[in-house]
């Protein structure tokens, strides 16, 4: 079956611009995970979806990212006001239960801030 | 990454064995995953341990002992398309399923 797509790929945005970024999970996992990979760092948790129950907000940098999840799938992660520290990729990721939550991982959107 | 080690780079010739090694902080330990990651792309689930012992899976077997906080990928019979990231990542318990990750190790294979 498909994977974890994520849209756009890349996006290059000028410095204290709005990005929104998407990603459609695999198909029925009601799991899912934002993450972000600067350069020569491991991955670092923003973000947590699991159902219908409360997001886990925990790994959010600041006040200026924020993510939906509508319909229990495609998510929405959005950075304001954009900083040249945000660049990276941001990656995310799906799980199910069925699976023993095991997360698979979209290909990832790489943003570049000006 | 949070408490998480591993080593940066290793080198290791095609046809070799190499055992990438990662040491983890145990409290609130729910499992140990391995991911696979080639530059630019996203990173490939491996393996997943939660009790003590190897488990094998073709080329790859990866070893966990919970009581010391200790994990390691083995590759077997390494080949050109196994130069990668290997990153080492822990599950936290309760009600969230978060992965911490390490900085991963790169592993380069040599003819």
């Amino acid at each position: 079956g498909a994977g974890v797509s994520q849209s756009p790929s890349n996006k290059v945005t000028e410095k204290g611009k709005d990005v929104e970024l998407r990603c459609d999970p695999i198909s029925g996992h009601t799991a899912l995970y934002w993450y972000r990979q600067s350069l020569g760092q491991g991955l670092e948790f923003l973000i947590y979806f699991q159902g219908n129950s409360a997001p886990d907000k925990s790994g959010l940098p600041s006040d200026r990212f924020s993510a939906e999840r509508t319909g229990g799938s495609v998510s929405t992660l959005t950075i304001q006001r954009t900083q040249q520290e945000d660049s990276a990729v941001y990656l995310c990721a799906s799980s199910d239960r069925r699976q023993d939550y095991t997360q698979y991982f979209g290909p990832g959107t790489r943003l570049t801030v000006l | 990454g949070q408490n998480i080690d591993q080593p940066t780079e290793m080198t290791a010739t095609e046809g070799a064995i190499v055992q990438i090694n990662c040491t983890y902080q145990t409290s609130g330990f729910n499992g140990l995953f391995w991911y696979q990651q080639h530059a630019g792309e996203a990173p490939t689930f491996l393996s997943y341990n939660v009790l003590d012992g190897l488990e094998e899976k073709g080329r790859f077997s990866s070893f966990l002992s919970r009581s010391k906080g200790y994990s390691y990928l083995l590759l077997k019979e390494l080949q050109m398309k196994d130069s990668a990231s290997y990153l080492c990542a822990r599950r936290i318990g309760g009600a969230t399923n978060k992965l911490i990750f390490g900085t991963g190790t790169l592993l380069a294979v040599q003819p």
